[in-house]
């Protein structure tokens, strides 16, 4: 089983459509992150959270600390927010913390 | 420049030649990673450098890996005898510190195919 899963691995939503991408993981982290990247291979960083929720545009992400879950949600969907969303979490080593553990992302094409 | 910088972009080598890949993390940013993506995959952590501490190898798969950093600065991974299973984008990202708390930003990668 891996360390942080996501789901669904593939979502085709028509634009204007709410969207949303569930993280799930099963170790201790210090951090969460929801990363984007766009064909070509160039990967963006959208959001870090340790707690509750961020937001930013259009884009919302939320964690649960507890349940160890994390969700981005986008609304009002484009066909330019077509990419591969992923997931990744910095663990926890005894205070050291640093590499990130990632998801295997979620396809995301949004139809005009 | 004002992002993470990678060179080459492309490479294409036959197995069992070595080859280089360089990253130049922005100004400033003590932590420096090195990932790996191959083709269909997720990403791989493959090292961590930060500071002057002794970097995190744990991410490297084999010996005919190895990575370099001076200082604060440059860093360049460099594999050994490639092999077809190297074939992946290698990707490098910085932070302005190491530690989970901090965002990292990440290069446009170096595409690396093993013929």
């Amino acid at each position: 089983k891996n360390e942080v899963e996501q789901s669904p691995q593939n979502l085709t939503a028509q634009e204007g459509e709410f969207i949303t991408i569930n993280c799930s993981y099963s170790v201790g982290i210090s951090a969460l992150h929801w990363l984007q990247q766009h064909p070509g291979g160039g990967i963006v960083s959208l959001f870090m959270l340790s707690s509750g929720k961020k937001k930013h545009g259009r884009l919302i992400a939320t964690i649960n600390i507890q349940e160890k879950h994390s969700s981005l949600h986008i609304t009002a969907s484009h066909p330019r927010d077509s990419a591969v969303y992923i997931c990744a979490v910095s663990m926890n080593y005894g205070g050291a913390t640093n590499k990130l553990i990632f998801g295997t992302g979620t396809l995301l094409a949004v139809q005009p | 420049g004002a992002g993470v910088s990678q060179s080459p972009s492309n490479k294409v080598t036959e197995k069992g030649k070595d080859v280089e890949l360089r990253c130049d993390p922005i100004s400033g940013h003590t932590a420096l990673y090195w990932y790996r993506q191959r083709l269909g995959q997720g990403l791989e952590f493959l090292i961590y450098f930060q500071g002057n501490s002794a970097p995190d190898k744990s991410g490297l798969p084999s010996d005919r890996f190895s990575a370099e950093r001076t200082g604060e600065s440059v860093s360049t991974l460099t594999i050994q005898r490639t092999q077809q299973e190297d074939s992946a984008v290698y990707l490098c990202a910085s932070s302005y510190r190491g530690g989970g708390n901090q965002p990292q930003h990440f290069g446009d990668g170096t595409r690396l195919s093993i013929l």
